[in-house]
């Protein structure tokens, strides 16, 4: 299928164990983000992606890793899930440039609930 | 001073009025600006964009930015109950490709 998508839907898991939320899309778009959203923070951007092999933080990234050795992959590990890690998290993704024009598209998001 | 500023609401008008939805910023060097709508449960889809100080109309839809008083607001004419969701404004700054979300508007269309 055509787009982004992100799998699981909904994960819950247990205080201290290692996950992984998956996003892959099939655009060949050259960026891609992880954002995680809290209500009364919005949208805050956890890691992004500019190219396969380059990533950098973004606002929230302590906790998590990424790694993105394919263009269309971009994984999120929670290395050591915490309660405080308990968001939806949602996967977008932008052509390349700095053009006016180049919004984000969204994946359908993570429901993690961490007890 | 958080750099994307939104008023939480909610925004309550009535079937047929016209919404209009704020968001200021904080970053003078930002180049782009972007509305997304979301409704709840569902991920943020883009509806509108604007870079150039002015109006911009698409539909029902109309941006407006001034950049001098670094504001974006987004009209929403004859409003329908199905526009009832969370606006997000975002804004992208000068030198890169990140854009930064304001906490959003919540809109409700009385029917």
């Amino acid at each position: 299928d055509a787009g982004i998508t992100q799998s699981p839907r909904y994960k819950i898991t247990e205080t201290g164990r290692q996950v992984t939320l998956m996003c892959h899309q099939t655009w060949s778009h050259s960026y891609m983000f992880w954002y995680r959203q809290d209500l009364g923070h919005g949208l805050r951007l956890i890691y992004y992606s500019a190219a396969a092999d380059i990533t950098d933080k973004g606002e929230v990234p302590d906790g998590y890793v990424v790694s993105r050795s394919k263009t269309e992959n971009f994984p999120l590990t929670l290395e050591s899930a915490t309660r405080s890690q308990t968001s939806v998290y949602f996967c977008a993704s932008s052509e390349q440039g700095l053009l006016a024009n180049y919004g984000y598209t969204f994946g359908s998001g993570t429901r993690l609930t961490v007890v | 001073q958080k750099e994307v500023e939104q008023n939480s609401g909610p925004l309550s008008v009535p079937e047929g009025a016209i919404a209009s939805l704020n968001c200021t910023y904080s970053d003078r060097g930002s180049q782009s600006f972007f509305w997304y709508r979301q409704y709840s449960g569902k991920s943020p889809e883009l509806i509108m964009f604007i870079y150039s100080n002015g109006d911009k109309e698409d539909g029902r839809f109309t941006a407006q930015l001034n950049k001098a008083s670094q504001y974006v607001s987004l009209l929403i004419r004859d409003s329908q109950p199905s526009d009832s969701a969370t606006y997000l404004c975002a804004v992208r700054g000068g030198a890169t490709n990140k854009l930064i979300f304001g906490t959003g508007t919540l809109l409700a269309v009385q029917p």
